[in-house]
């Protein structure tokens, strides 16, 4: 069973740059996650999908960040403008549902912002 | 709001040493309590995990403690191995609604042959 996939590992842009991230998760799972890792840092929630709906994004900075998961399957996340505390890394994650307790975890997107 | 803390932040033993991580969470309300191996360039992946009804669980050479009262829970690896070597991280979590993570700030585990 493929785990969860994300695009790209690695990215390095100027400030004032857009970047996305694109994520596809598990198969079947329903739930999907965003999360920011600081360095040394445990994962923050930015923003939960139940399927296609955004039932918890009290922590994504919405001047800057946005997400959609159209279709309730794939998922991308956008910063526009990016700013150099955005360098981080972005972990996305996926569960079978809400209740379910285990995180399915891709291996994230680095970024860099110079 | 919520809060984790754990403790140590780095942890070195030797093989065949035994290694114990600890956290405090502040939210009583928490029920659920994985706990997450994240080895280098790879995303966390969970290795155990307790909830609020037991005391403990043990997988093999792998162990989580919980003491609701003091709310605190801990990691017990026994007989460590080089590949145990990781960042470690505790997470607490309410199995509501929001069923919301909260992480641990992470345990860099190095294990000495």
């Amino acid at each position: 069973e493929a785990g969860v996939v994300q695009s790209p590992r690695y990215k390095i842009i100027e400030k004032k740059q857009p970047v996305a991230f694109w994520c596809n998760p598990i198969s079947g799972h329903n739930t999907l996650y965003w999360y920011l890792q600081n360095l040394g840092q445990g994962p923050e929630l930015l923003i939960r999908y139940e399927n296609e709906e955004a039932v918890d994004d009290s922590q994504l900075p919405k001047d800057r960040f946005s997400a959609e998961r159209l279709k309730g399957v794939d998922s991308t996340l956008k910063i526009q403008p990016a700013e150099l505390g955005d360098s981080a890394v972005y972990l996305c994650a996926s569960s079978v549902d809400r209740a379910s307790g285990e995180l399915f975890f891709g291996e994230g997107s680095r970024l860099t912002v110079l | 709001g919520e809060n984790v803390e754990q403790h140590p932040s780095t942890l070195s033993v030797q093989e065949g040493d035994s290694a114990v991580i600890k956290c405090t969470y502040s939210d009583s309300a928490s029920n659920y309590f994985p706990w997450y191996k994240q080895e280098l360039g790879k995303g966390p992946q969970l290795i155990i995990d307790i909830r609020s009804n037991v005391g403990e669980k043990k997988d093999q050479r792998i162990a989580v403690t919980l003491n609701k009262t003091a709310k605190h829970f801990s990691l017990h690896i026994t007989e460590t191995q080089p590949e145990d070597s990781a960042v470690y991280f505790c997470a607490a979590s309410r199995r509501d609604a929001t069923n919301k993570l909260i992480f641990g700030t992470g345990t860099l585990l190095a294990v000495q042959p």
